[in-house]
């Protein structure tokens, strides 16, 4: 059963345009993610917030930005897509270390 | 700072044969440890989990998995496959009083009929 919700499915794009992705989760988990999987599966974290604390990781390019309204809602915003940014983007929530995982949202930059 | 490592990028076997996939970790002291699955077009899903105790784990469908301290290795196998196992699966570590979870970098698992 989905506990963790994304809107879109996909998105194609053109390179220079503004995207947002949303993520919500129904679990009462005090932690959301966000993850970048490319095309041979890899997964590399992005963001983590917990508390209204964010964690950064220090390689995502600044273009990129989590919004939140509330712990059970963390969006991403790309500010000007680039061509690499082609990937799954895949939001995940956890109340310690088990993570669940949205179905993810699958951006294609033209 | 923990690591995991799936040396096998892809693995294919027959339907009906028996599976072991190869997760190894890093980290000084005993890690809390996890199989995802990932279906084709889908997020990831927890199968298993090791925080302490019986070293041998059961999940889902089958799947179970075989904690080891003096090897740091944390292998998931399955005694019959089926097609519908098809799919990448992921081995990830944590570490006590942190939530931080590391990833492997998947293996894509591959049952032929």
């Amino acid at each position: 059963e989905t506990a963790v919700f994304q809107t879109p499915n996909y998105h194609v794009t053109q390179v220079g345009n503004e995207v947002s992705f949303n993520c919500k989760q129904t679990l009462g988990h005090d932690t959301m993610y966000w993850y970048k999987q490319d095309s041979k599966k890899l997964l590399k974290i992005m963001f983590s917030y917990n508390n209204k604390q964010l964690i950064v990781n220090e390689t995502v390019p600044r273009r990129f930005s989590p919004q939140s309204s509330d712990k059970a809602h963390l969006n991403l915003r790309i500010k000007s897509v680039e061509p690499e940014d082609s990937a799954v983007y895949l939001c995940a929530s956890s109340l310690w270390v088990e993570q669940y995982f949205g179905p993810g949202t699958r951006l294609t930059v033209l | 700072a923990q690591s995991v490592t799936q040396p096998d990028a892809r693995v294919t076997v027959s339907e009906g044969a028996s599976l072991q996939l190869r997760c190894k970790y890093s980290y000084s002291a005993t890690p809390y440890l996890f199989w995802y699955v990932q279906y084709p077009r889908q997020g990831l899903q927890l199968l298993l989990k090791y925080y302490s105790g019986d070293p041998v784990v059961q999940g889902v469908n089958g799947f179970e998995a075989e904690f080891s301290k003096s090897n740091s290795s944390f292998h998931l196998r399955k005694a019959s496959v089926h097609w519908s196992d098809s799919a990448v699966y992921f081995c990830a570590v944590s570490t006590p009083n942190t939530d931080k979870v590391v990833f492997g970098t998947g293996t894509r698992l591959q049952v032929s009929p």
